[in-house]
């Protein structure tokens, strides 16, 4: 089956500690994303890369790294310094150039900062 | 630039009775704009979409949008709710002409009571 996999679905977090939130595709699509989520405020775009081995900003993307080394996986980490990190976070994919609407979205990971 | 506005936060109807969800969008070209679905703790699936053909849209599960470029609007609409249909819906248009990033709306969470 063809898919978006997120892990883990859960994570607690103790303040001042970086995590990392896996993403893994084998739809084969170039274009991947990380959102975040909070109630009320709909999905915000913290990064995306459109092509292994690079990537860009997105609105909120301080407080937050990423990296594209591998077609199939977009991990990201929130790091100590992002400030209220707790959230819910959705990683998506999207085939070539053209079709970002079409963006298939994982099952997310609820981060909660203890 | 591009935004979008969804007028209710929370719509609840009865099942049986229609449904009708308020979007409206600001762009400065000609937009593509789509509906979202998710359901509670899971990912997002996409409804449909507008990307400058028929002004009305089909999408899955009896739902519809229809474009009003006069009004600046991409309303969903469904004949009769289900119960099934109780979900947050997002209102997207896409960042930019080339598509390749989406902005999202705040989300509208619709209740369906038997």
């Amino acid at each position: 089956d063809g898919g978006i996999t997120q892990s883990p679905k859960y994570l607690f977090r103790k303040e001042g500690q970086n995590v990392t939130l896996s993403c893994e595709q084998n739809l084969n699509h170039d274009a991947m994303y990380w959102y975040r989520q909070d109630p009320g405020q709909g999905l915000r775009l913290i990064y995306y890369s459109q092509i292994v081995n690079d990537f860009q900003k997105g609105d909120i993307a301080e407080g937050y790294s990423v990296s594209r080394e591998k077609k199939e996986s977009f991990p990201l980490t929130v790091t100590s310094a992002q400030k209220n990190p707790t959230a819910f976070y959705l990683c998506a994919s999207s085939p070539p150039s053209g079709r970002a609407y079409e963006q298939f979205f994982g099952p997310g990971t609820r981060l909660t900062v203890l | 630039a591009q935004s979008v506005t969804q007028l209710d936060s929370h719509v609840s109807v009865s099942e049986g009775t229609p449904v009708l969800l308020r979007c409206n969008y600001s762009s400065s070209y000609s937009p593509s704009l789509f509906w979202y679905v998710q359901h509670p703790n899971k990912g997002l699936q996409l409804l449909l979409k507008y990307t400058s053909a028929a002004t009305l849209v089909k999408g899955i599960n009896g739902f519809e949008a229809e474009f009003k470029k006069s009004e600046t609007s991409f309303h969903l609409t469904k004949p009769s709710a289900h119960m099934s249909d109780a979900a947050e819906y997002f209102c997207v248009v896409t960042s930019n002409q080339a598509g390749t990033a989406l902005i999202f709306g705040k989300g509208t969470t619709l209740s369906v009571s038997s």
